[in-house]
């Protein structure tokens, strides 16, 4: 199975800094079409877990642009520009090329 | 607008069986796949399985092979996911998320159920 490993598992952000989460998968997640089958997903308090980003840097519609993602290969990261109070919660990887799709173990935001 | 509609909290014994449902609207069931994934407390987002309602075929994580059972009705747009035997290690959140198409890509987990608090507890 893919392991999706992410760093760090805790962040503590103050208003309108950045911030990056890594996210790191034991296998290349290019398929052969071309598309890279990485996802970011945000976990509010309460909430059920929402698509931020598909396929490594694509912004699912209603997504602030202060969100964006990037990377390649084995390696991937997700960066907000300016956080805001709003954007407090769990963050996750997750690689979808082969089943089981596997989550990272999360990056809880915390802000300041 | 897709809505995925999940059955209420439960409490269950050990060794008992659950079934949680997730009743679509606003889509067609029948094209996307559903997939079942739960949050234990402290813990993070784990899959445990998905149905493709086109074949009515269903994939499970080795690790609840045997234990679980996901299926879905086209008739009632409607999926199930059926956890037997459980232990107080199933108390958790459970969530069905169905894939969404953006333009040229099926996309997973762009719709989510409000999710299902299951509590094994004797």
């Amino acid at each position: 199975d893919i392991v999706m490993t992410q760093t760090p598992l805790s962040l503590s952000v103050t208003p309108g800094q950045p911030a990056s989460i890594s996210c790191k998968s034991s296998e290349r997640l290019l398929q052969s079409d071309g598309k890279t089958h990485l996802h970011w997903y945000l976990e509010k308090a309460g909430q059920p877990p929402q698509l931020l980003i598909y396929e490594v840097s694509n912004r699912f519609p209603g997504v602030p642009d202060r969100f964006s993602g990037s990377g390649s290969g084995t390696d991937f990261t997700l960066k907000i520009s300016r956080v805001e109070a709003d954007d407090a919660g769990i963050y996750y990887c997750m690689q979808s090329l082969k089943i089981p799709p596997a989550f990272g173990q999360g990056t809880k935001v915390e802000i300041k | 607008q897709v809505r995925l509609l999940q059955s209420g909290a439960e409490v269950k014994e050990p060794g008992s069986s659950v079934r949680v449902s997730c009743k679509v609207s606003g889509d067609n069931l029948s094209i996307f796949a559903i997939s079942w994934v739960r949050r234990a407390p402290g813990q993070g987002l784990e899959w445990m399985g998905g149905v493709n309602p086109v074949f009515g075929t269903a994939t499970y994580a080795q690790r609840f092979q045997g234990r679980v059972a996901i299926t879905a009705d086209k008739s009632t747009t409607t999926a199930y996911m059926e956890l037997n035997s459980l232990t107080s290690e199933d108390t958790a959140v459970y969530y069905c998320a169905r894939e969404i198409a953006i333009e040229t890509s099926m996309v997973p987990f762009g719709h989510w159920g409000q999710g299902t608090l299951v509590t094994v507890s004797s």
